[in-house]
């Protein structure tokens, strides 16, 4: 395996289930992120982990929660979404230097299709 | 607040050039990135500008003009495998990417 990889690849939940995307990456990178990824509008970053420290955009509802249990692993669980949450969901890794002063660049996955029925 | 615009959908035929715009507004400048984006694909990484200028990479080439906040993507020698979202995102002063919507670029024959 190589790069980040993503599972599940579609994902379809009604509103009271509980599920969970998964993401690992092979790339020794120490930053992980969850991005959403609708129609026609730019990705909303959820969620960072950045030498495994947390930040997240304030506006995530708390329906969504980011596991990271290592440098490599991700979690996205799910419970109780809304329609309004189908979307992809991409996971990211980069490398990430203290001064933050190069590239940095994104290593995307191929994402989860999320459908809330 | 911050935004970052580019024109929702291109169409360009096979073998032509075509230039997509991007143009931001956004607190400070640490670079500026276009990613590629096949259709059920990931997104991936084509250029990064930080300094004023050219960069070439074969067949692609992004320009930046920091004092203009203006940015484009140039696609030469068109070929049907562009076809893809070109996604436009500027690295601003607290080092956090800003998004564009992206721009869908549809090849024809």
């Amino acid at each position: 395996e190589t790069g980040v990889t993503q599972t599940p690849r579609h994902l379809v939940m009604g509103m009271t289930n509980k599920k969970s995307l998964k993401c690992e990456q092979h790339l020794g990178h120490n930053a992980m992120y969850w991005y959403k990824q609708s129609a026609k509008k730019p990705l909303e970053l959820m969620f960072v982990y950045n030498f495994k420290e947390q930040t997240e955009n304030n506006s995530v509802p708390s329906r969504f929660s980011p596991e990271c249990p290592n440098s490599s692993h991700l979690f996205l669980h799910l419970h109780t979404l809304q329609p309004e949450d189908s979307a992809l969901y991409l996971c990211a890794s980069s490398q990430e230097d203290k001064s933050s002063s190069g590239a940095n660049v994104l290593t995307f996955g191929a994402g989860s299709r999320l459908t809330v029925l | 607040g911050q935004n970052i615009d580019q024109p929702t959908e291109m169409t360009a035929t096979e073998g032509a050039i075509v230039q997509i715009n991007c143009t931001y507004q956004t607190s400070g400048f640490n670079g500026l990135f276009w990613y590629q984006q096949h259709a059920g694909e990931a997104p991936t990484f084509l250029s990064y500008n930080v300094l004023d200028g050219l960069e070439e990479k074969g067949r692609f080439s992004s320009f930046l003009s920091r004092s203009k906040g203006y940015s484009y993507l140039l696609l030469k020698e068109l070929q049907m495998k562009d076809s893809a979202s070109y996604l436009c995102a500027v690295r601003d002063s607290n080092y956090q990417l800003i998004w564009g919507a992206g721009t869908k670029l549809i090849i024809k024959p």
